[in-house]
């Protein structure tokens, strides 16, 4: 069974701070990881994605792909109480062929 | 730009009715397609998944069916719903099946009573 493990939290930090969303997954052979952001009641937005080793910026949000622990995480720097929502972890390529596997995501309150 | 279209937003329905679902694509074609399922509080569960008219994979053994029957429509039925189907269903589309990200429609909220 190909997992996607995340913390569900919630992970709390202050307005201005650096939360660090994490991410495991268990097919070594997966190519492809994005991160999503999910508002309550809404669909998953796409945030971020990364497909080789090391560091991958975008604004405020910065992914890191460590492929030989099999860990995948998402930063994000100021945080504002507008990031506050569930980010969801998702793996594909090898990962249960040629789907892509869901985590169950990360809640992240951003308090003002 | 790419668009993705799914309705209705909210469904509520009686144990034992039928259930159809629409999700269409707009600016780009031959998308992949696939249904999800997420219940409260829970990660999404692949239902089914389409890389062309009429090719259907099946993940799950429900009692729901999907159906392709043109290029950028998506069709999520059931003869009989169960209790067990109540949850936040979406479609999304992705340019190709492997390595691409999805992208997601609003989702349509269905309570079975």
């Amino acid at each position: 069974q190909k997992e996607v493990e995340q913390n569900s939290g919630p992970l709390s930090v202050p307005e201005g701070a650096i939360a660090s969303l994490n991410c495991t997954y268990s097919d070594r052979g997966s190519q492809s990881f994005f991160w999503y952001r999910q508002y309550s009641g809404k669909s998953p937005e796409l945030i971020m994605f990364i497909y080789s080793n090391g560091d991958k910026e975008d604004g405020r949000f910065t992914a890191q792909l460590n492929k030989a622990s099999q860990y995948v995480s998402l930063l994000i720097r100021d945080s504002q109480p507008s990031d506050s929502a569930t980010y969801l972890c998702a793996v594909t390529g090898d990962t249960g062929g040629f789907k892509t596997i869901f985590g169950a995501g990360t809640r992240l309150f951003v308090k003002a | 730009s790419q668009t993705i279209h799914q309705w209705p937003a909210t469904l509520v329905q009686p144990v034992g009715s039928p259930l159809s679902l629409e999700c269409t694509v707009e600016g780009t074609s031959n998308p992949n397609l696939y249904w999800y399922r997420q219940a409260a509080g829970r990660g999404l569960q692949l239902l089914f998944y389409s890389v062309g008219i009429g090719q259907i994979s099946s993940e799950v053994p429900q009692n729901l069916s999907a159906s392709r029957p043109q290029d950028r429509q998506f069709i999520l039925s059931s003869k009989k719903l169960l209790l067990s189907d109540s949850g936040f269903y979406l479609c999304a589309w992705s340019r190709t099946l492997f390595n691409q990200p999805q992208h997601f429609g609003d989702g349509t909220r269905l309570s079975i009573l």
